[in-house]
């Protein structure tokens, strides 16, 4: 099982909006409304930040939406602010596996 | 609170085996699937096994099966892996978290270097 595919990169300034994506195939994210969204600062453990393709966990705020459209997902940060400065990874499941995106480093200018 | 904790990890030559444990707390530990995940030095996430809540179903990724075994002790609200013919490339610091195709607790990580 590949890896999804998502941009290396992806910045924007304070107050702006940033969207990455999660490509996938029709076996894992084409098939399944099972993709997350997790952000992760360095030296620390993963943080949830949308389940089911479009779900916010409480506390996170809306800032953070998720959408997909056939085999590609994608998650918008609006209102960029310092603390989004993070590695964000997709995870999708497969039908018996799970398979993490290869991440996207955001960087608030 | 949700916690989960670690433990286990450390450095073990090529061809030698480790048992990682996952303490947890403040959920019904028996209700939920649990999964370890694991991240090479620098590099990103990838998932590493899943466990049904009884136990009773478990699935590996393609490079870990046949070497790696996930475990659980319900009445000791316990995760494991068992990890034997360690390879180089199973250096990372392994994490274990609560649901499968949904992680809404992680655990703070436990590092397992393989080196000789």
């Amino acid at each position: 099982q590949s890896a999804l595919t998502q941009p290396p990169s992806a910045s924007g300034s304070p107050g702006q909006s940033v969207t990455i994506s999660c490509t996938g195939t029709s076996s894992d994210v084409g098939s399944y409304d099972y993709v997350s969204w997790y952000q992760q600062h360095p030296g620390k453990a993963p943080k949830l930040m949308i389940y089911e393709v479009n779900e916010r966990p409480s506390g996170v705020p809306d800032r953070f939406s998720g959408s997909k459209s056939g085999n590609t997902a994608s998650l918008t940060v609006s209102g960029l602010q310092a603390d989004d400065e993070a590695d964000y990874y997709c995870s999708s499941y497969t039908g018996s596996n799970i398979v993490f995106g290869t991440g996207t480093k955001v960087t608030v200018l | 609170e949700v916690q989960l904790v670690e433990s286990g990890g450390g450095l073990v030559q090529p061809g030698g085996s480790l048992r990682l444990s996952c303490v947890a707390s403040g959920f019904t530990f028996s209700g939920y699937w649990m999964t370890w995940v694991r991240q090479a030095p620098g590099k990103g996430l990838e998932w590493v096994a899943y466990i049904k809540y009884d136990g009773t179903s478990k699935n590996y990724e393609d490079s870990v099966k046949g070497r790696f075994t996930i475990s659980r002790d319900n009445a000791k609200n316990s995760l494991y892996l068992q990890m034997n013919s360690l390879r180089v490339e199973d250096t990372a610091v392994y994490y274990c978290a609560k649901g499968t195709w949904t992680n809404d607790y992680w655990g703070q990580g436990t590092l397992v270097s393989v080196s000789s």
